[in-house]
């Protein structure tokens, strides 16, 4: 198994621009969450889902759009990125939340100008 | 705001002693997590506490979970160089919606 992978690794984009972070398991988990790490702010959340088809907000959402149309897949979409969005991002996945390991992906670094 | 707040930001120490990190929360709680990260990677799972133990053990890790002060700790013995690392811990609350919510981390330094 792969577990779970993110591309890209970097990307810079410039302020307004739109991208999506990949993100991707194949441990057949229901639950997958986005988190961004900044600098003394530990990791803090930004979309999560339950099972395909499910989504919910976190607790940084504004800027961001999630989907969850297969098990597989968790893309995170920036809409107009702007440099408060510079962050590494981390996908993480798990069979449920309730007492259950997070596997996370290896980590997307973000530079927005 | 955090649920989990990680205590202290930073500690050194040499290789051989014993490191130990807090963890505070402030609502009742499901289960607690640790996780390492090492610099650049993504965060690996250490150990998990349920609410209704006091202590767990995995090789060199102890984790203690005293519910009544909403406090864990993590203790790494006999610490090594290659266990520096960020450590974090994550909390899954009671009666909330499905998420961890995690703290900001011990950044620990063992020095050879």
């Amino acid at each position: 198994n792969a577990g779970v992978t993110q591309t890209p690794k970097f990307q810079v984009l410039k302020t307004g621009q739109s991208m999506t972070l990949q993100c991707a398991q194949d441990m057949n988990h229901e639950y997958m969450s986005w988190y961004r790490q900044d600098p003394g702010m530990g990791l803090r959340l930004i979309h999560y889902s339950v099972g395909a088809g499910i989504t919910d907000q976190g607790e940084v959402p504004n800027g961001y759009n999630v989907s969850r149309s297969t098990t597989e897949d968790f893309p995170l979409r920036l809409l107009s990125a702007a440099p408060s969005q510079t962050s590494v991002y981390f996908c993480a996945s798990s069979v449920g939340v309730r007492g259950d390991t997070q596997y996370f992906g290896p980590g997307t670094r973000l530079t927005v100008l | 705001s955090q649920q989990g707040e990680e205590d202290p930001q930073a500690l050194s120490i040499q290789e051989g002693e014993n490191a130990t990190m807090n963890c505070s929360y402030k609502t009742s709680i499901n289960n607690l997590q640790w996780y390492r990260q090492n610099s650049g990677r993504g965060l690996v799972h250490l150990i998990l506490i349920r609410s209704n133990e006091r202590e767990k053990h995995s090789g060199r890790l102890r984790v203690t979970l005293d519910t009544s002060k909403k406090s864990s700790s993590l203790l790494i013995t006999a610490s090594r160089a290659a266990d520096t690392a960020s450590y974090f811990c994550a909390t899954h609350t009671q009666g909330g919606s499905e998420k961890l919510v995690f703290g900001k981390g011990t950044k620990l330094t063992v020095n050879p």
